[in-house]
């Protein structure tokens, strides 16, 4: 299994334009979720996903979109970028919870690291 | 929402000695705590977890401990070495994973 798989691994952007970052996992996997990592402040929660065609907002959501066509792709999508998006962003994945069956850990992908000009 | 507050923010220790990190959390719907370890430009990697209804759980040099009453949890590592140099961040989630929030972290740098 490749696990967790994010590309690109570095971007640059434009104020004002916009991408995707992508995050696919191989695990079968019904949780997925993605969280920026700024020095100091840990990571924060953007967006998540229990299941396909299910997604929810975390801590910090404005500004980015998801959608989960399937179980596997777990796609962010940055609308109009800001240099406060300035960020290391990571995707995560974890068997969902079940009754009778506590909290999962979390999986993390290798990160992209995105810079906004 | 959850707030997880942990400290210090830094910590070097001897090669040998123990290192603690601790971590208090607000949200007493929270269930499950784990312990992340990040090295330097890698993803955090899982080293532990403890659940609610357990109090201590140990992993050879690592050990955490969870007080429920006080909200509050803890990361001990025994006979550091220099490989456990890293950024270590708590964490703590609702019953259903859901909305995991994290600790600032702490950088651990084990001196030999």
């Amino acid at each position: 299994n490749a696990g967790v798989t994010q590309t690109p691994k570095f971007q640059v952007l434009k104020t004002g334009q916009s991408m995707t970052l992508q995050c696919a996992q191989d695990m079968n996997h019904e949780y997925m979720s993605w969280y920026r990592q700024d020095p100091g402040m840990g990571l924060r929660l953007i967006h998540y996903s229990v299941g396909a065609g299910i997604t929810d907002q975390g801590e910090v959501p404005n500004g980015y979109n998801v959608s989960r066509s399937t179980t596997e792709d777990f796609p962010l999508r940055l609308l109009s970028a800001a240099p406060s998006q300035t960020s290391v962003y990571f995707c995560a994945s974890s068997l969902a919870h079940h009754p009778g069956n506590s909290n999962q850990p979390q999986h993390f992908g290798d990160g992209t690291r995105l810079s906004i000009l | 929402g959850e707030n997880v507050e942990q400290h210090p923010s830094t910590l070097s220790v001897q090669e040998g000695d123990s290192a603690v990190i601790k971590c208090t959390y607000s949200d007493s719907a929270s269930n499950y705590f784990p312990w992340y370890k990040q090295e330097l430009g890698k993803r955090p990697q899982l080293i532990i977890d403890i659940r609610s209804n357990v109090g201590e759980k140990k992993d050879q040099r690592i050990a955490v401990t969870l007080n429920k009453t006080a909200k509050h949890f803890s990361l001990h590592i025994t006979e550091t070495q220099p490989e456990d140099s890293a950024v270590y961040f708590c964490a703590a989630a609702p019953y259903n994973n859901n909305d995991m929030r994290f600790g600032a972290g702490t950088r651990l740098t084990v001196k030999p």
